[in-house]
């Protein structure tokens, strides 16, 4: 069974920083890009990166471009995303996504909250 | 930045046929993916690659796409089938979704 699993989420001052991970288990991770994809509660889904199956090409939302670094060790069969800068706009729940072979997102977890107040 | 646009809410009958559409500056040369998202779920990808459905997705689901247009179609719309929709464009560097449209049966 494929499973996504999101952690790493909490409250965050302005300014600061969270690594949230995303751990990946019922398929061969390193056969799949990845992505995280945010929701502000109640709103609608923002794709924030993406990165390709050996994190050699990685992609950004104009948001989140030179603030956020999405990465993966596949012999962990872990996606993470660092996030610097935070601003409060980054407030959402966010989750990991597996890209399917065929185009668009097969699997999402079930996200990991992000807070950013003071 | 790219940007999709979907209208904001639909609403149909339990046995009606019901369309969402999506619209985007060069949609025709991207792909178009929907999903589906209920309350406190996570998302569900319903279509892909404008008009293929993946195993386990209804048959009342279809999508079809013409020129830089997307659209969702429901078949005989059941209670079951309301919820947020949401398109996405698809191709090696984007991953945009639209706004959402919330179905409403």
């Amino acid at each position: 069974e494929v499973q996504l699993v999101e952690s790493g989420g909490s409250v965050v001052r302005p300014g600061g920083s969270l690594r949230l991970s995303c751990a990946a288990s019922g398929f061969t991770f390193d056969n799949h890009g990845m992505s995280w994809v945010r929701q502000v509660p109640g709103k609608g889904l923002e794709w924030v990166a993406a990165i390709n199956w050996n994190g050699g090409s990685t992609g950004y939302a104009d948001s989140v471009r030179g603030r956020f670094t999405i990465s993966r060790d596949n012999a962990r069969n872990s996606l993470y995303v660092e996030m610097n800068s935070l601003r409060a706009e980054d407030t959402a729940l966010y989750h990991c996504a597996r890209d399917a072979l065929y185009g668009g997102y097969d699997y999402w977890g079930q996200g990991t909250l992000v807070t950013v107040s003071s | 930045s790219y940007e999709l646009t979907q209208p904001p809410s639909v609403s149909v009958s339990p046995g009606q046929t019901t369309s969402i559409t999506c619209s985007g500056d060069n949609l025709g040369a991207k792909y178009a993916c929907w999903y589906q998202q209920k309350p406190g779920q996570s998302p569900v990808l319903v279509i892909y690659q404008d008009t293929e459905r993946p195993s386990g997705i209804p048959e009342r689901f279809s999508g079809s796409k013409s020129g830089n247009t997307a659209t969702l179609t429901i078949s005989g719309t059941q209670a079951m089938d309301e919820a947020d929709y949401y398109c996405q464009a698809w191709d090696i560097s984007t991953r945009v979704f639209g706004g959402g449209t919330k179905l409403t049966v």
